[in-house]
C-alpha cells in the first residue's frame, strides 16, 4: 500500500494554464506539506496544514492556494502557471508528538510540472 | 534566510570507500534529519538526531549532532552502489517544527 501518494505523477502545460496536483496519506497522520525541489535539487517548504488547518504559509505567490478537504487529502491547486513554477513539487505527511515537535515525515513519490 | 550548507556538494568515490558529509548551519536546531533521495522519488528518513553530541548508527551509516545543535554529519563506511543518491539534512525549528532542508549532497558509489 502506498503510504503518501501525488497525482500525477507527471504534469506538462502552458504557460497562464490553471492545474491542481492532488495528495492522499493512508498513514492517519494530522499534518501534510508541500515542498517545492527546484533544478538544483533545493527543497523548500510551501504549505503545512494541521488537522485542515493551514499552520505554514511560507513566501509563496498566491497564484498557489492549497485545500484541505480533510486530515488525508491536501491538494494544490496553481494559477496561471508561470515559466518559473517548473519543478518537482513534493507532499509529504507526519504526525505530531503529544509533547510538541514532529516525528518523521513521509513524503510522496513527487509531481514534475513542466511549464512551456 | 536560515541556510543549511553542505558539503561537498558532490561527490564521486570507488565501492569500499569511506566519506563523510557535512551539514552546517549558524542557527540553532531542535533537532536534525536526515534524508536519502534516489531519482524519481520523494526523500527517505534515515535518522532523526536530538541531543547536541549525540551519535546514532545505522549499519555503515554514522550520524553525528553538533554539540551547540548547529551542525551534524553523516559517515559512511565501505560505500556501496547502493549508497547512492541526494542526502539532505534538515533541520526542525520554531514551535510548527518547520524543517529547513539543507543543499543537498549528491554521492555517486562506482562498482
Amino acid at each position: 500500500d502506498t503510504a503518501v501518494s501525488q497525482t500525477p505523477k507527471y504534469l506538462v502545460t502552458q504557460m497562464g494554464n490553471d492545474k491542481s496536483i492532488k495528495c492522499e496519506q493512508n498513514l492517519g497522520h494530522d499534518t501534510m506539506y508541500w515542498y517545492k525541489q527546484d533544478s538544483k535539487k533545493f527543497l523548500k517548504i510551501m504549505f503545512s496544514y494541521n488537522n485542515k488547518e493551514l499552520i505554514i504559509n511560507e513566501t509563496v505567490p498566491n497564484r498557489f492556494s492549497p485545500k484541505s478537504p480533510d486530515k488525508a487529502h491536501l491538494n494544490l491547486h496553481i494559477n496561471s502557471l508561470e515559466l518559473g513554477d517548473s519543478a518537482v513539487y513534493f507532499c509529504a505527511s507526519s504526525q505530531v508528538r503529544s509533547g510538541g515537535g514532529n516525528y518523521e515525515q513521509y513524503f510522496g513519490p513527487g509531481t514534475r510540472l513542466t511549464v512551456t | 534566510t536560515q541556510l543549511l550548507e553542505q558539503s561537498p556538494q558532490f561527490l564521486s568515490i570507488q565501492e569500499g570507500e569511506n566519506l563523510t558529509v557535512y551539514c552546517n548551519s549558524s542557527s540553532v536546531f531542535s533537532s536534525l534529519q536526515w534524508y536519502r533521495q534516489e531519482p524519481g522519488e520523494g526523500p527517505v528518513l534515515l535518522v532523526t538526531v536530538v541531543t547536541g553530541g549525540e551519535v546514532k548508527k545505522l549499519k555503515r551509516l554514522t550520524f553525528q549532532f553538533g554539540d551547540a545543535r548547529k551542525d551534524s554529519s553523516l559517515h559512511i563506511t565501505a560505500a556501496q552502489p547502493g549508497d547512492t543518491g541526494l542526502y539532505l539534512c534538515a533541520g526542525a525549528r520554531g514551535a510548527t517544527n518547520k524543517l529547513i532542508f539543507g543543499t543537498g549532497t549528491l554521492l555517486a558509489v562506482q562498482p
